[in-house]
């Protein structure tokens, strides 16, 4: 089956750059997303590739994919404490409607002032 | 836009009671609905996946008698858990389908925890 695979935690220092990254085995996927979850919330769509794009910039979000290796990240840059939350890396590959989301386990983001 | 909401936030039971949660999209028409629910520092884990009008598909392992879902309208889903039990507690999360420029892009609810007793 699909396969979502991200690092549990990240830390950084306020105002440096936070790189996520994330693999994923479904080659089928046609968009990728990352959610944002601050504690006791739900989800919050932050920003989504399509699959045939390389590269998404949106202030201080940009994702980026390499397609061959399956691999995305999502880089915020100067990054605040307001950003500590988990992020969630999901695709839509080969479920059972192409709405279906895979997620991997999140990654969990702390910043240090 | 693409709000959803959910209702209660936040819900305590006695066991062997049944709790309603209730998701809704407040400024735009879902297709399809899906329920999760997430453990503590776990990933979300899709339980069921709702559309108007039809019955729910529930993923493998995910009780449909247990977890009723009910989709009356393209703007409300809502899932009972009957004869709620310590183990179901939970966080359990909605999402809602809207088709955008990222596809067929889900808009989360905010969450309902549910503890029983």
């Amino acid at each position: 089956g699909e396969d979502v695979e991200q690092s549990l935690f990240l830390s950084v220092r306020e105002g440096d750059s936070s790189v996520i990254n994330c693999t994923y085995t479904d080659s089928s996927s046609t968009y990728l997303y990352w959610y944002k979850q601050e504690p006791g919330a739900g989800l919050q769509l932050l920003t989504y590739i399509f699959s045939n794009m390389d590269m998404k910039q949106d202030q201080r979000l940009t994702v980026l994919l390499n397609k061959k290796d399956k691999h995305l990240s999502l880089r915020i840059a100067d990054t605040q404490t307001g950003d500590s939350a988990i992020y969630f890396c999901a695709e839509n590959g080969s479920g059972a409607g192409s709405y279906q989301l895979t997620f991997g386990k999140g990654t969990k983001l702390s910043v240090i002032p | 836009g693409a709000v959803v909401s959910q209702h209660p936030s936040w819900v305590i039971c006695k066991s062997g009671t049944s709790v309603k949660i209730e998701c809704r999209s407040l400024d735009f028409q879902a297709t399809t609905m899906f329920w999760y629910r997430q453990f503590p520092k776990q990933s979300l884990m899709l339980m069921a996946t709702s559309n108007e009008g039809s019955k729910a598909t529930y993923e493998q392992g995910v009780e449909k008698d247990k977890f009723l879902i009910n989709h009356a309208s393209l703007t409300l889903s809502t899932l009972t858990v009957t004869s709620a039990h310590p183990e179901d507690s939970s966080f359990y999360i909605c999402s809602a389908t809207m088709t955008s420029g990222g596809g067929d892009t889900q808009y989360f609810g905010p969450g309902t925890r549910l503890t029983v007793l």
